[in-house]
Formats: C-alpha cells, sequence, structure tokens
C-alpha cells in the first residue's frame, strides 16, 4: 500500500460545481496534513492546512478523518481558476528516525465553461 | 520579497556531465530542502539541510551532493549525470522542520540528460 493515495483523476467538472478530493495515509501515527495546488509546470503551493477539527478557507474545506485515514477537500462553487492539481502532504510523526514528508502524485482538476 | 529563486530554470546535459543546481532564499529559513517530482509520482526528497553546514540524506540521495555554507544558499551538485536524473528539481525553504508550517518551494529547475 502506498504511504499516501491520490485518485489522479483527471476530474473534469462544470463551473460552479462542487467537487471533492480524498486522499488516503498508511501511518496511522502521522500527525500533519496540508494540501498543495500546482499549476501546469509551476511549482507546488500551499493552498491550506488540515486540522482535526477541519477547516474552512473561502470556497475550500479540507476535513481530517483519523479512523479512517484519509484528508479531503472539498471546493464549492467552482471557478474555471481552480483547475490545477492539488497535492496531499502527510507528515510522519517526530523521532521516527528521519525525515518524513510524503507528498501524494496529486489529483488533477479540470474545470470548464 | 523574492522568496527562494532557483537557477537555471531548463538546462539540457548530455551523460556524464556535471552541474550545480542553485538555490537561494531571502526569509531566513533555517529549514532547505531539494526534491525532485516525476511524472505521475509525489515530490521525493533528495537531501535536506537544518542550518548553515548541516546537511542529510533524504530518500533519493544516489547521484547528488549538498552543501549549506550560509543560511540563504543551499546548491544541489549532479556528479556524471545519467538518464534518470531527468526530472522537475525543486528547492524549498520552511520556517520549522518538516515544513510544518508550509514549505515555500522555488519555480523549479527542468532537467533533461541526454
Amino acid at each position: 500500500r502506498k504511504e499516501v493515495e491520490q485518485d489522479p483523476g483527471p476530474f473534469n467538472v462544470p463551473e460552479g460545481a462542487t467537487v471533492a478530493f480524498n486522499c488516503t495515509y498508511s501511518n496511522s501515527a502521522s500527525q500533519s496534513f496540508f494540501w498543495y495546488r500546482q499549476d501546469c509546470r509551476k511549482e507546488p503551493k500551499l493552498l491550506m492546512s488540515v486540522y482535526s477539527s477541519g477547516n474552512e478557507d473561502g470556497r475550500f474545506t479540507a476535513q481530517l478523518n483519523r479512523a479512517s485515514q484519509y484528508i479531503s477537500l472539498l471546493i464549492r462553487d467552482s471557478k474555471l481558476s481552480d483547475s490545477a492539481t492539488y497535492l496531499c502532504v502527510v507528515n510522519a510523526p517526530p523521532n521516527t528516525g528521519g525525515f518524513k514528508t510524503i507528498f501524494g502524485a496529486g489529483t488533477r482538476l479540470f474545470v470548464k465553461a | 520579497n523574492a522568496g527562494v529563486t532557483q537557477t537555471p530554470k531548463f538546462r539540457i546535459l548530455k551523460i556524464g556531465q556535471s552541474m550545480t543546481l542553485q538555490c537561494t532564499q531571502d526569509m531566513n529559513h533555517n529549514y532547505m530542502y531539494w526534491y525532485r517530482q516525476d511524472p505521475g509520482m509525489g515530490l521525493k526528497l533528495i537531501y535536506y539541510s537544518v542550518g548553515a553546514g548541516i546537511t542529510d540524506k533524504g530518500e533519493v540521495p544516489n547521484g547528488y551532493n549538498v552543501s549549506r555554507s550560509t543560511t540563504e544558499d543551499f546548491p544541489l551538485r549532479l556528479e556524471l549525470a545519467a538518464p534518470s536524473q531527468t526530472s522537475v528539481y525543486f528547492c524549498a525553504s520552511s520556517y520549522l522542520l518538516e515544513g510544518a508550517d508550509g514549505y515555500t518551494f522555488g519555480s523549479g529547475t527542468r532537467l533533461t540528460v541526454v
């Protein structure tokens, strides 16, 4: 099983749609979770952190489900500018014998007019 | 505020050649990283540094070397380039270790080894 797994997509949605992505992780002791956005041929940029209580930033909502070991990203009222690849990032707990930030391969989203 | 600056943006190398990818950050971050990104794969950590003079291997360090003489600079050296090193390379920095506060990435170097 991959340490961090994402549905690669692509997800093709019309403008105004609501779309959700999930990301599963294998290490139950993982502590920090993030969503990054990566535009085509650009660097990843932090979209939002994912807290145990969930968090919301405008049209974006991130949730963490520790019992089932996944995080989710919900985008409401999709815009053309939301078209990008969304990367799930998971940090292993400290003192595990080394550096362990794991990037998912990403989920591609296309929003069409 | 430039953030993380990488040069060059593109490079084509012949097998066996060497090159240095430059990375500079102006945010006074202690932690710096080099990642590579291959199609359909998550970013893989090559090397990282927790401060000037201190570096350590990541997941895929073979064929690469780094140095960290100052807080600002973290160059990545490729010796004897191989086709397997064809990839997009990203330098990143963070205030907290393991990007617990989020990574700031440079714009990337697209390297092709032929």
